[in-house]
């Protein structure tokens, strides 16, 4: 079955690069769309983006411009990356894999999710 | 962006209980609406796509209906596994948004 496992570091400093990876087993990654979403501590879940199939991205504007993900087709991995982080960002951050049929699309296969603290 | 509100924020009820949760869009999502539900400490798991398809392994005891804005998740005799926070989803406008979730708990 298809599984997602995201990976990175647990903690980073205010002002850092948030570096995160998603690896995809039981999917290519070139057959589906692939999102990121986060979840504050005690919060809601916010949507920040996602690649396609062809490694095209959309992002939410709400993060001006700070985020960017990119595919690793070599590895069926892929990324997200997140500068200038804040203590505002610390979150779990999860991966999913976003199927679609005419008329919707939605996040099936999630990854278990990896909890960011931003700290000095 | 469209706002997504859910209704109640939380709510206390016992098993064996039917229980109604309510979503409204901020505009007109046609059928891009789907449904998540998440445990405390795990990740969200799709429940309903396109309005009111059931995922593959969800019990029949859910069921959703809605069209354009207003939209509604039922559980019509709540099991002790089904205690946990309940998202609604809409994904026909960038950026995809949620609503605030609704918290099932038990009496």
């Amino acid at each position: 079955q298809v599984q997602l496992q995201e990976s990175g570091p647990g903690l980073v400093k205010p002002s850092e690069t948030l570096s995160l990876t998603c690896a995809v087993s039981g999917a290519s990654i070139s057959a589906y769309s692939w999102a990121w979403i986060r979840q504050p501590p005690g919060r809601g879940l916010e949507w920040m983006g996602y690649i396609d199939f062809a490694g095209n991205p959309t992002y939410n504007p709400s993060l001006e411009g700070r985020v960017s993900i990119s595919p690793y087709t070599s590895e069926n991995q892929f990324s997200l990356k997140l500068t200038s982080m804040t203590p505002a960002d610390t979150a779990v951050y999860y991966c999913a894999r976003v199927d679609s049929i005419p008329g919707d699309e939605f996040m099936d296969v999630w990854g278990k999710g990896t909890t960011v603290t931003v700290s000095s | 962006d469209i706002q997504m509100t859910q209704s109640p924020s939380s709510l206390s009820a016992s098993v064996g209980d039917r229980v109604t949760i309510t979503c409204r869009a901020s505009q007109n999502i046609r059928d891009y609406l789907n449904w998540y539900q998440q445990k405390p400490g795990k990740a969200p798991k799709l429940l309903v796509y396109a309005i009111s398809t059931l995922q593959s392994g969800v019990p029949s005891r859910f069921s959703a209906t809605g069209s354009g804005t207003d939209f509604t998740l039922t559980i019509t005799s709540l099991q002790p596994e089904d205690f946990a926070t309940y998202y609604c989803h809409q994904s026909l406008h960038f950026p995809w948004t949620f609503g605030q979730g609704t918290k099932v708990d038990v009496k």
